[in-house]
């Protein structure tokens, strides 16, 4: 298996434009994690989807944020508009029903100018 | 409510020596605990896990972790340190009387550093 594949690897957007971040989780697993990490607040959860559907997103930081899950293979994150303070890592990760860990992407590194 | 520590930022140690990374846990019933490490630019990657049974859980690339309910803490050790040992060690916790909720806490991550 490929593992969990995130799209792009690297954003460079300006203030303002619009950021889709895609991930493809493990074929076969089921929840799929949404994560920002930044020097200053650490991991984050953000989202959490259980079968396609949004179980917890109390980490979303506010409506400019939004995220999808159109099927079992596809997910994204989406800012509109981007701001500087958006500038993070953002990982992906997916979980399947018989195992207790979850299983990172590599992440996308967005730089919000 | 469930939680994490990681007291410590960094942790130096030589090549060779033995190794121990912190950690405490609080969760209102009994844990899921778990390590992950993180390379340069890369996601993490799962070390070991705590569910239940032994106390002592060995992981991956010759790590353990010591359960320690008294004292609610939750170890992360190697007896003989690798350069390539050096990375970010996160530590996390579940809490699996929450009604299938799956949200994972992680800790705030403590350096490694492997001094030849």
């Amino acid at each position: 298996d490929a593992g969990v594949i995130q799209s792009p690897r690297h954003e460079v957007t300006e203030m303002g434009q619009e950021v889709t971040l895609r991930c493809k989780p493990i074929s076969g697993h089921d929840y799929l994690f949404w994560y920002r990490q930044t020097m200053m607040r650490g991991l984050e959860l953000l989202i959490y989807f259980n079968n396609n559907v949004p179980i917890d997103d109390s980490g979303m930081p506010e409506d400019r944020f939004s995220a999808k899950m159109p099927n079992a293979s596809f997910s994204t994150l989406k800012i509109q508009p981007s701001e500087p303070r958006d500038s993070a890592v953002y990982f992906c990760a997916s979980k399947g029903q018989g195992y207790n860990e979850q299983f990172f992407g590599p992440g996308t590194r967005l730089t919000v100018l | 409510a469930q939680s994490v520590a990681q007291p410590e930022d960094q942790v130096n140690v030589a090549e060779g020596n033995p190794l121990t990374v912190k950690c405490t846990y609080s969760v209102s019933g009994n844990p899921y605990l778990f390590w992950y490490v993180q390379y340069p630019n890369r996601g993490l990657q799962f070390l070991l896990k705590y569910i239940t049974g032994d106390n002592l859980v060995k992981g991956s690339y010759g790590f353990e972790a010591e359960f320690n309910k008294s004292q609610t803490s939750f170890h992360l050790k190697k007896p003989s340190a690798l350069v390539s040992d050096s990375a970010l060690y996160f530590c996390a916790v579940r809490d699996p009387d929450s009604g299938g909720y799956q949200k994972v806490t992680f800790g705030t991550g403590t350096k490694l550093q492997v001094i030849p």
